[in-house]
């Protein structure tokens, strides 16, 4: 089956520093990859949404100076965290389609620690 | 713009017994997808079924069958013979079958429980 493999699982930072997050489609071509922020328990708010080659769009309210997006191969998606604050700590969750599928596969997220 | 109501933010059943988790929403659009979603506590989020609005009949996946109404709006989720392992937080997603409009929009969940 479809899968996504995203890493890392776990990430602490220091304030005012980047963390990258990766999103890997394994055995399928992303045309479109997703973003979501997940607080603790509740919904997933997505961030994000990236076609191949594209820039990313952003939902409402979604800072795209600080979550850069990039999406340059059918298999990589990254969501870099700029200038981390504590507010910025949660659990992130991308999610990959691919073009003609209405199949959407989650990767198992990385939960972000900003000190 | 869409949205997605789940109005039981818990729910508990007895092992093998069976549960109904509500999703409603709201939309104008007439073709849609319409998802339930698992997502346990290692948090990965997992699909349970899926129902194209287009057909009448309503899904079904082993234990998992859902009772969709169009005119109700209204997408349930039925677990039959729960299992330990069906303990987890449920998602209800919507999706636009309108091209270039392929988010995902999620209920705010419902933490199902099962009592041994």
């Amino acid at each position: 089956g479809a899968v996504v493999s995203q890493h890392p699982s776990r990430v602490i930072c220091k304030s005012g520093t980047s963390v990258k997050i990766e999103c890997r489609s394994l055995d399928f071509q992303a045309t479109t990859m997703f973003w979501y922020r997940q607080f603790p328990k509740q919904s997933l708010m997505l961030m994000a949404t990236s076609n191949e080659g594209s820039k990313a769009t952003y939902e409402q309210g979604v800072e795209k100076d600080k979550f850069l997006i990039n999406h340059a191969s059918l298999t990589l998606s990254t969501l870099t965290v700029t200038s981390a604050h504590p507010e910025d700590s949660s659990f992130y969750i991308c999610s990959a389609r691919e073009y003609g599928n209405t199949r959407y596969t989650f990767g198992s997220g990385t939960r972000l620690t900003v000190v | 713009a869409q949205t997605v109501t789940q109005s039981q933010p818990e729910m508990s059943v007895q092992e093998a017994e069976t549960v109904t988790l509500s999703c409603t929403y709201d939309t104008s659009e007439s073709d849609y997808y319409l998802f339930w979603y698992k997502q346990p506590p290692s948090r990965q989020m997992i699909l349970v079924i899926r129902q194209e609005a287009y057909k009448q009949q309503n899904a079904t996946e082993n234990r998992f069958s859902v009772n969709f109404q169009k005119a109700a709006k209204s997408f349930s989720l039925k677990i039959s013979d729960s299992q330990l392992g069906d303990a987890a937080m449920y998602f209800c997603a919507y999706r636009s079958a309108l091209f270039g409009n392929e988010k995902l929009t999620f209920g705010t969940g419902t933490r199902l429980t099962i009592i041994p």
